[in-house]
């Protein structure tokens, strides 16, 4: 098993510019998640999603949109980038959500 | 809004000491309490849980949780410089069926020679 896959690992963007954020599990896990970790801060939650067409916001979720249409894939999508969403993102997943996190190895965007 | 506090540090402990870090939340109903260790450039992995009041224990890991003053601790015992790292707390509420946890800031450890 590959676990959680982030694609790519690297990027940086132009203010205004778009991109999606890539997020695969091959654990048939039902629980995935978008983070945003900046410098010295824990993780807040943007978006989360329980199933298959089934998502909701986080904390933090201005700026951004997800889809959920199968069970494996979670992309993250950023609309019109900001300076603002310069950030380390990372997807993770969990069977039931009430169990520990698996996660990705991130996504370091900078955004310029 | 539900919170959960970290002392972002660093701790600085020497070689063979004990670590203590500590994390305090505000949601009273919280069931489940993670510590996750995050080494610099890489993503966040679980080294211990603890869902009821007191210790656990697993190697030189012991999880402290305290309901009643919504507290829980980390302790490494022995510290190597391969502990290294920061320490983030997660904790689970149980709020109209949410599973999703809220993270703290993280501690930074640094164990010297």
């Amino acid at each position: 098993n590959a676990g959680v896959t982030q694609t790519p690992k690297f990027r940086i963007l132009k203010i205004g510019q778009s991109m999606t954020l890539q997020c695969a599990q091959d654990m048939n896990h039902n629980y995935m998640y978008w983070y945003r970790q900046d410098p010295g801060m824990g993780l807040k939650l943007i978006y989360y999603s329980v199933g298959a067409g089934i998502t909701d916001k986080g904390e933090v979720p201005n700026g951004y949109n997800v889809s959920r249409s199968t069970t494996e894939d979670f992309p993250l999508r950023l609309e019109l980038a900001a300076p603002s969403q310069t950030s380390v993102y990372f997807c993770a997943s969990n069977p039931r959500g009430d169990e520990k996190l698996f996660f990705g190895s991130g996504t370091q965007l900078s955004v310029l | 809004q539900k919170e959960v506090e970290q002392n972002s540090g660093p701790l600085s402990v020497p070689e063979g000491a004990i670590a203590s870090l500590n994390c305090t939340y505000s949601d009273r109903g919280s069931q489940s309490f993670f510590w996750y260790r995050q080494y610099s450039g890489k993503s966040p992995e679980l080294i211990m849980f603890i869902y009821s009041n007191g210790d656990k224990e697993d190697g030189r890991f012991t999880a402290q949780l305290n309901k009643a003053s919504q507290y829980v601790s980390l302790l490494i015992r022995d510290s190597q410089p391969s502990d290294s790292a920061t320490y983030l707390c997660a904790v689970r509420p149980l709020t109209g069926g949410s599973y999703i946890p809220t993270f703290g800031r993280g501690t930074s450890l640094i164990v010297h020679p």
